[in-house]
């Protein structure tokens, strides 16, 4: 079974410039989250979808952050503009819901660099 | 609401067992526990759900007080391959997940 897919792995951007994420989570899983993580911390959860449907974006940073999920398959995460501050790893992860569903399988994240 | 993670860092020598403790200050609807190793992906290690209910490997173990809000994961007889950081991720309803900031534990030789 293939995992959850993200690109570009890395990226690297002057500030005030678009960056978008690209994330293909397992076939058939329902649910599916991005996250920001900064070093030496836990993930940090900007958005989840359920199905095409952003159920929870309340730590999504609106005026500069959007995220879609089209048919409900794979999602996109754009910054527009990025700041310094938005150096991260940005990691999307998937899970099939159901009574087991809350299980989390995670892309290897691509990490963002501001300059 | 993040739940708070102790230790920070723990060493090891390999064989010795470890305790990593989660807890919260809201009720929790469950706990998962995950491992990252430097530069890669977090992993499943296991969920405990309200009720007793819980899922993972075999060689894992875990506990979750639903009165105390607090859950501890259990490594025993370590092994080099134990190293990582462990994230304890707390659900307040179905799928609302918060991370703590991680234990980062170091098995050496």
């Amino acid at each position: 079974e293939a995992g959850v897919v993200q690109s570009p792995r890395y990226k690297i951007i002057e500030k005030k410039q678009p960056v978008a994420f690209w994330c293909n989570p397992i076939s058939g899983h329902n649910t599916l989250y991005w996250y920001l993580q900064n070093l030496g911390q836990g993930p940090e959860l900007l958005i989840r979808y359920e199905n095409e449907e952003a159920v929870d974006d309340s730590q999504l940073p609106k005026d500069r952050f959007s995220a879609e999920r089209l048919k409900g398959v794979d999602s996109t995460l754009k910054i527009q503009p990025a700041e310094l501050g938005d150096s991260a790893v940005y990691l999307c992860a998937s899970s099939p819901g159901g009574r087991w569903g809350n299980e989390q399988f995670f892309g290897p994240g691509t990490r963002l660099t501001v300059l | 609401q993040q739940p708070v993670q102790s230790p920070q860092a723990v060493i090891l020598r390999e064989g010795e067992d470890a305790v990593i403790n989660c807890s919260s200050s809201k009720a929790l609807y469950s706990v998962h526990w995950y491992r990252q190793k430097h530069g890669e992906a977090p992993v499943f290690l296991m969920i405990l759900l309200k009720g007793g209910e819980q899922k993972g490997h075999e060689k894992i173990s875990a506990s979750f007080n639903e009165k105390k809000q607090q859950s501890s994961l259990y490594l025993t007889a370590s092994q080099l391959s134990y190293s990582g950081t462990y994230f304890c991720g707390t659900e307040y309803n179905n799928n609302d997940m918060r991370f703590g900031a991680g234990t980062r534990l170091t098995v050496k030789p």
